[in-house]
């Protein structure tokens, strides 16, 4: 059975710091790991990670996957407020199905 | 970029009532939609697969009598929750996929919909 584990389950910083979310995963016929950022509503998407090694970036956000070691790191640069939220790990097998972590939940403080 | 409607955004029913939730895709076509739960302070869990011209894929452990699926359409597909009680008050959502490339496939959200079961 597919998994996907994230760590912290929660983290609370203060605006300006840096923030690193893990994921590893267990996934038959891997086909993408994916980020999405989820507020009041449903899972906003983020990043799609396919090949190992290549940073995936956005403004203050990046994200990298290891195939070989299993797992994604997501990070956050001079965290704001608004980057609160619960932030959402997910792979994609063999179908087109999502298996989602449990989630890490970030407060940043002002 | 692809977007996802749900219908309705929030609903409030007796218990024993059934409950259908509207998924579109607005600007693409979907063969295959997903619905998700999401219970308070858990991650979403995969309840079934929606095929457009044949029968729903459940996930183990969703009953496939009380959760009806139907994919009416390349754009349209309902989840209707039958004789809803309160356990089944909760975050319900749907995705479709959109193919970014011939291998990969962006998943795109609803909204969701929040049922509440009195």
């Amino acid at each position: 059975e597919d998994k996907v584990v994230q760590s912290p389950l929660s983290l609370v910083v203060h605006e300006g710091d840096t923030v690193t979310l893990n994921c590893s995963y267990e996934v038959t016929n891997f086909r993408s790991l994916l980020w999405y950022k989820q507020e009041k509503k449903a899972p906003t998407f983020l990043f799609m990670l396919t090949s190992s090694g290549i940073e995936k970036k956005s403004g203050r956000l990046s994200s990298i996957l290891d195939k070989k070691e299993l797992f994604s790191i997501l990070n956050i640069t001079a965290t704001q407020t608004g980057d609160s939220a619960i932030y959402l790990c997910a792979t994609q097998g063999g179908s087109e199905k999502l298996v989602f972590g449990k989630g890490t939940k970030l407060t940043v403080n002002p | 970029g692809a977007v996802v409607s749900q219908h309705p955004s929030w609903v409030i029913c007796k218990s024993g009532t059934s409950v259908k939730i509207e998924c579109r895709s607005l600007d693409f076509q979907a063969t295959t939609m997903f619905w998700y739960r999401q219970f308070p302070k858990q991650s979403l869990m995969l309840m079934a697969t929606s095929n457009e011209g044949s029968k729903a894929t459940y996930e183990q452990g969703v009953e496939k009598d009380k959760f009806l699926i139907n994919h009416a359409s390349l754009t349209l597909s309902t989840l209707t929750v039958t004789s809803a009680h309160p356990e089944d008050s909760s975050f319900y959502i749907c995705s479709a996929p959109y193919p970014l490339r011939a291998q990969y496939n962006e998943q795109f959200f609803g909204p969701g919909t929040r049922l509440t079961v009195l």
